[in-house]
């Protein structure tokens, strides 16, 4: 099954951005779906967007188009997800998580696999 | 949009007893939700696919049911392990999730 490896944590000011990256290793990249969701401290998950790296085309949860961005290296198996005009409330974990599209998958379409999470601070 | 609403915010219950979690959707989702258990510090783990499907390696006492708008999670016996916060997720269009449940002893 894959397994997810997430960059670093990041301290962030206001008004910057920050890109973290996702690698994945022992699946077959292009049989997974690439989301990206968030827990800030103390709440509750948020969806914020999926990328299909044989498509690369991306979709996002209405909160972040415009802001985010998730693109995909298919020859590293690394996948980003970059947010612009940071501020305090995106103070935050941020997980990779995946989905199988594949037939050889017992459970398609639903996360069941994620990285560790990416802690982002947005401070001044 | 496909808003969740879970509830209770926060289900109090003991050991050996049965927890009964809903979750209802803005529209229908016909049987495309899942169930998610976190514990502090911890990514997410599904439990529950389609509404009813238990994900690999998980117990039998967790069960799911509903369809359409309303879903429920049924825990029969609580073990001290179970104590977590539970996630209602859809994937009928998009993805979204529900604000979450907090099971507490």
């Amino acid at each position: 099954q894959v397994q997810l490896v997430q960059s670093g944590a990041e301290v962030k000011k206001p008004g910057s951005s920050v890109k973290v990256s996702c690698k994945a290793s022992g699946g077959t990249f292009s049989d997974y779906t690439f989301n990206w969701v968030r827990q800030a401290p103390g709440q509750g998950l948020e969806w914020m967007g999926r990328l299909v790296p044989l498509l690369d085309m991306p979709n996002y949860a209405e909160k972040f188009q415009g802001r985010a961005t998730i693109t995909a290296d298919k020859s590293t198996g690394t996948a980003y997800l970059e947010l612009n005009s940071l501020r305090s409330e995106d103070t935050a974990v941020y997980y990779c998580a995946t989905y199988c599209t594949s037939s050889r998958c017992q459970i398609r379409y639903y996360i069941d696999v994620w990285g560790r999470g990416t802690t982002v601070t947005v401070s001044s | 949009e496909i808003v969740l609403t879970q509830s209770p915010a926060t289900l109090s219950l003991s050991p050996g007893e049965r927890a009964t979690l809903s979750c209802r959707a803005s529209q229908s989702v016909s049987s495309y939700l899942a169930w998610y258990q976190q514990k502090p510090g911890q990514a997410p783990r599904l439990l529950i696919y389609d509404a009813s499907s238990r994900a690999t390696g998980i117990p039998d006492r967790f069960s799911g049911s509903g369809s359409g708008t309303d879903f429920t999670l049924t825990i029969s016996s609580l073990e001290p392990e179970d104590f977590a916060v539970y996630y209602c997720q859809q994937r009928y269009k998009l993805y979204s999730f529900g604000q979450g449940t907090k099971l507490e002893i």
